[in-house]
Formats: C-alpha cells, structure tokens, sequence
C-alpha cells in the first residue's frame, strides 16, 4: 500500500512568488490534514478535509494559503504571495474514519520550503 | 487553557538504559493521547495512542505509554533503548477548537538520542 506523498520535497522561492504544494494521501482516506513545523518548533495545525469539504480551516494562517482537494482525492496548498516568515515544513497527514481525529494518522515526508 | 507539552528539548541515553520522553497536558474531559516519531528525512509515524482502559498503552518498537490522570501526563518509555531508537518524538492530543471541532494538537518535539 503506498503511503502518504508530497511533492515538491523542498522549495525554495523568493519573497513575493508563489508555491503550490501537493499532496496525496492514501487511498481511500477521507480525512486530509495539512501541518506546518517552523525552525523547531510545534507542529501547528493548518487545515482539515474531510473528502472535498474544508471541515476545519482555523489554522490558516492569512488569506495568502488556499487549499483545495479537488474530488476528494489529493489536495494542493498554495502559498501567493511567498513572505519570510512562511518558510518551514508542510506536513501532509491522512486518516480514515469520520469525526474527531482520534485515529492515527499517516504522515508525507513533508515538504521543505524556503522563502528568501 | 487546553495545551500539550513535552517539557524537554532533548534526551540522551546509552544504549540498553531503559528511556523515558515525557508529555503533560491540560485538556476538560477526558483526553485521547498518542505519540509519534519521526526519523530524519521522513514523515511522523504512529506508535501509539491511549483512548480508555488500561493505563499501560503498548506501542510499536517496543515503546509503551503510561497514562496518569493525577498527573496529567502520558510519558513515553521503553526498556532498553537502541541506538535506532534515535529520533524526533511528538505527543499529541486533540484538543477542541473554535466552533466544536477537534484540532490535532502536537508538542514541540522531544530529540532522543541513544549512545552507543
């Protein structure tokens, strides 16, 4: 079973342009999460999909991040325009199951991006 | 305030020393805990969770959790620790946001190191 993919694996871009981000979850999972890691710190919370449909999107951080997951299957974070402080990990995670997230979830390597 | 904590940035080890990576946490009610680890270059993965029961919970790779309610804390722990064992350790707890949903919250992340 193929598991959880991102690409690009890492991005670098300069201040002002933007970066799309795609990950595909396993099949057949409805939930998708996206997660930022900055410089060390906590992995915080971004967006949830539940198939098609943002369920939580309390975690984006301004309207310069839009998500989508288009048929309920991969999804794309797009990032425009690029600032300094966006830089750091995208985690992708997905799970099955409906409600709250008490099942495990299964990670993407991530994608690096840096903003300069 | 609803939070997780992991208290310590780093722990280091020799190997075949049992190990401990610990977690706190203040939710209402009652929480669900889990742990997970990320090895360089890769995606977090799953080790294991408490939901209800036994307050032992026994994970992947030998690794085993004991939650204390009197205490609030869900520390990680294992034997006798390897060398392998070497890696970037999260907990995490969903806790409920804005609106009635539940966030995926994770602590900064605990670096383990085990000597040989």
């Amino acid at each position: 079973e193929a598991g959880v993919t991102q690409f690009p694996s890492h991005s670098v871009i300069e201040k002002g342009q933007t970066v799309t981000l795609r990950c595909d979850p396993i099949s057949g999972h409805d939930n998708l999460y996206w997660y930022r890691r900055v410089m060390g710190k906590e992995i915080k919370f971004l967006l949830h999909f539940v198939k098609e449909s943002k369920q939580d999107e309390s975690g984006m951080p301004n309207n310069r991040f839009l998500a989508e997951r288009t048929g309920g299957t991969y999804s794309t974070l797009k990032v425009q325009p690029a600032e300094l402080e966006d830089s750091g990990v995208y985690f992708c995670a997905s799970s099955q199951g409906v409600g709250p997230p008490w099942n495990e979830q299964f990670f993407g390597p991530g994608t690096r991006l840096t903003v300069l | 305030a609803q939070s997780v904590a992991q208290p310590e940035d780093q722990v280091n080890v020799a190997e075949g020393n049992p190990l401990t990576v610990k977690c706190t946490y203040s939710v209402s009610g009652n929480p669900y805990l889990f742990w997970y680890v990320q090895y360089p270059n890769r995606g977090l993965q799953f080790l294991l969770k408490y939901i209800t029961g036994d307050n032992l919970v026994k994970g992947s790779y030998g690794f085993e959790a004991e939650f204390n309610k009197s205490q609030t804390s869900f520390h990680l722990k294992k034997p006798s620790a390897l060398v392998s064992d070497s890696a970037l350790y999260f907990c995490a707890v969903p806790l409920e946001g804005i609106g009635g949903s539940y966030i995926p919250t994770f602590g900064r992340g605990t670096s383990l190191i085990v000597h040989p």
